[in-house]
């Protein structure tokens, strides 16, 4: 069984501050990992995934992730945030067939509050 | 890319009724799937929709609860039958593209009375 945990709820930033959410991951095999963004009333957007390729991950909006096996994370970073980042992001896992990549599993989503 | 309709984006019910909500991909897709987003939490897989074939349910959903149609490759209906108000949520359909990504539609956000 695969499971993601993402720590903190809420995560508060000043406008121009780093910004770094954090997801850790169980899987029994190789995992592909994502993560995903959802403006208020909007669907989900795909931030970036990781595939095993690259362990450092780059995704839309200046968003980047890595991924390390040893510590069993893929927290997301941004090193400047915007008014517009402000959203609820998921982490989320799938065991990387053709079903299974498919198939998610989520975190429970963190908030991301930034102010002026 | 995928484009997902989702209707209707948002609905207010009655407990006891049931609510259809329609999912409809621009292209043929094997798999379809159904989440559910309760307020103030995550995404949950609700059932797999193949088409041809019964769908496949995940632990704690029912079909009598949740029935699925998926009369072709580009279209699924989710039922969500009897409800009560603790099935107010966002329901969200999915579709894959192999393993390159999945894309989820608007949702349909349904409060129930």
């Amino acid at each position: 069984a695969q499971s993601v945990t993402q720590l903190g709820s809420h995560v508060s930033v000043s406008e121009g501050a780093l910004v770094l959410l954090r997801c850790n991951y169980s899987s029994s095999v190789p995992p592909y990992l994502f993560w995903y963004v959802q403006y208020p009333n909007q669907g989900l957007q795909l931030l970036l995934k990781y595939t095993s390729a690259a362990t450092l991950v780059k995704g839309i909006n200046g968003f980047e992730a890595e991924f390390k096996k040893s510590e069993t994370s893929f927290h997301l970073t941004k090193p400047s945030a915007h008014m517009r980042d402000a959203a609820e992001y998921f982490c989320a896992v799938s065991d990387g067939s053709i079903t299974g990549f498919q198939k998610l599993v989520f975190g429970t989503g963190t908030r991301l509050l930034v102010s002026p | 890319s995928a484009v997902i309709s989702q209707k209707p984006s948002r609905d207010i019910c009655q407990r006891g009724t049931s609510l259809t909500i329609q999912c409809q991909v621009d292209s043929q897709v094997t798999m379809m799937f159904w989440y559910r987003q309760q307020p103030g939490q995550s995404l949950t897989l609700i059932a797999t929709a193949n088409q041809g074939s019964e769908a496949t349910y995940e632990s704690g959903f029912v079909i009598d609860k949740f029935p699925i149609s998926r009369p072709n490759l580009t279209f699924s209906t989710l039922t969500v039958s009897n409800m009560s108000p603790e099935d107010s949520s966002i329901y969200l359909c999915s579709v894959g593209r192999g393993r390159r990504e999945t894309f989820f539609g608007q949702g349909t956000r349904l409060t129930v009375v």
